[in-house]
């Protein structure tokens, strides 16, 4: 089983729609968890930290299921500019590493 | 603010050369991260360093892959000899010390092994 899993996508959504992805992680030590996006033949850009609380930031809204070991991001009012693949990353307990998972593809459409 | 810095930013070279990719992190920064990208494994922690020291090479794929820091404005990561699956984007990244671990990335090197 891999360490962070995503479903790839694409997910292919109207202007204006809601879209949600999830990301499980099979370390029940993690202690942080990132959205990261990433656009075509670009680097990878930190969207959001995810914090046990939940945590909204304008259209986004991240969550935390540390039962179920998985992480949710969630996408209100879709903007073309929200196409890119969204990268869910997991820091394992004491270390400062990375763990990513393979990404969301998200396509808005006009 | 500049950011992480690598070069070249692209690079193709040939089956059994040696490929040297470079990266200035941001000022300041701690820590020191190498990573590759392929369309099938995605985004792969190769080393990383803290204060030029390196902490964990687990992910260096053999022994054809080196890096080194020999200061805190300078890394490089090298293929010797290269081969064509080492094909991939290569991305440097860099962190300050704190609690929030946000690692800012470089632009990537975009590797070509023909």
């Amino acid at each position: 089983r891999k360490e962070v899993e995503q479903d790839p996508g694409p997910f292919n959504v109207p202007e204006g729609a809601t879209v949600a992805f999830n990301c499980t992680y099979s370390n029940s030590a993690s202690q942080s968890f990132f959205w990261y996006r990433q656009d075509c033949r670009k680097e990878p850009k930190l969207l959001m930290s995810v914090y046990s609380s939940g945590n909204e930031d304008g259209r986004f809204t991240a969550q935390l299921n540390r039962a179920s070991q998985y992480i949710s991001l969630l996408i209100r009012d879709s903007k073309l500019s929200d196409s890119a693949t969204y990268l869910c990353v997991v820091n394992p307990s004491g270390t400062y590493k990375y763990i990513f998972g393979t990404g969301t593809r998200l396509k808005v459409l006009a | 603010d500049a950011g992480v810095i690598q070069s070249p930013r692209h690079e193709v070279t040939e089956m059994g050369q040696e490929v040297t990719l470079r990266c200035k992190p941001i000022s300041g920064h701690d820590y020191l991260f190498w990573y590759r990208q392929t369309m099938m494994r995605g985004l792969e922690l190769l080393i990383y360093f803290n204060n030029n020291v390196p902490i964990d090479d687990s992910g260096m794929p053999e022994d054809r892959f080196s890096a080194k820091m020999p200061n805190a404005s300078f890394s490089t990561l090298k293929i010797q000899p290269s081969e064509p699956r080492d094909s991939a984007v290569y991305f440097c990244a860099s962190s300050p010390s704190g609690g929030n671990l946000r690692q800012f990335f470089g632009p990537g090197t975009r590797l070509t092994v023909l």
